[in-house]
């Protein structure tokens, strides 16, 4: 068990609907990390925060937003959904400080499945 | 730019055969190695760090060893389990710019362990 914690599990929608993932990082983690997963492709970075302000931000579409609230929690949304955004959506955390060491290991949930039909 | 590569795309080994997987890149300036394992499904799990002054670090039947001068890493496992069945990834830490603290991600290598 990672400590990570993501919902849903599994999630199933239809075309042009909205929805949203839900990820509670370790204790004390302050970054936490969106990253998709289609079949058989790699992990391909959304977007980061770290300690409610976005951080960096990857290849996330425009229709895609996220947030991490004061009690670090973060949420995904996902509006205008397709048939390509049916993936494995997956939220990690870590400690990243800003100073000092930071090995960059990150913790993983276990992932939300998401199938746009 | 900030690559991973990792080589084979894909393996299938009988059980209890040795495997090698490989990891080049060309992060610079270089801070670190990671390994993780992804069991399918599943989100992936640190296996080993390398830094740049180690050669090679073992943990279990798993080796991984680094080449910061070829900018190349491996990892070797030993007498493959079925529970090897995984992908694994390379992650770099180092770099300037990028996203997500100078992280570059490889593809992952998917291994296929056979009864």
């Amino acid at each position: 068990d990672s400590g990570v914690t993501q919902t849903p599990k599994h999630l199933i929608t239809a075309t042009g609907q909205r929805v949203t993932l839900r990820c509670s990082p370790r204790s004390g983690d302050l970054s936490v990390y969106w990253y998709q997963q289609s079949l058989d492709q790699g992990l391909q970075f959304l977007i980061q925060y770290y300690n409610g302000e976005e951080r960096a931000k990857g290849n996330i579409l425009e229709r895609f937003s996220a947030q991490q609230f004061p009690d670090l929690h973060s949420e995904l949304n996902l509006s205008s959904l397709e048939l390509g955004d049916s993936a494995l959506y997956f939220c990690a955390s870590s400690v990243s400080r800003l100073a000092g060491p930071n090995t960059g290991e990150l913790f993983f949930g276990e992932g939300s499945r998401l199938t746009v039909l | 730019k900030n690559q991973v590569e990792q080589s084979p795309q894909s393996l299938i080994i009988l059980e209890g055969k040795n495997c090698t997987l490989q990891c080049n890149y060309t992060v610079s300036p270089f801070s670190n190695l990671r390994w993780y394992k992804q069991d399918t499904g599943r989100g992936p799990v640190s296996l080993t760090i390398m830094t740049f002054s180690e050669n090679t670090k073992s943990n279990g039947r798993y080796t991984a060893t680094l080449d910061a001068d070829t900018k190349q890493s491996s990892l070797h496992i030993t007498a493959s389990q079925l529970s090897d069945s995984a992908s694994y990834i390379c992650v770099v830490r180092g770099g300037s710019g990028g996203g997500a603290d100078g992280l570059t991600f490889g593809k992952g290598t998917h291994l296929i362990i056979q009864p």
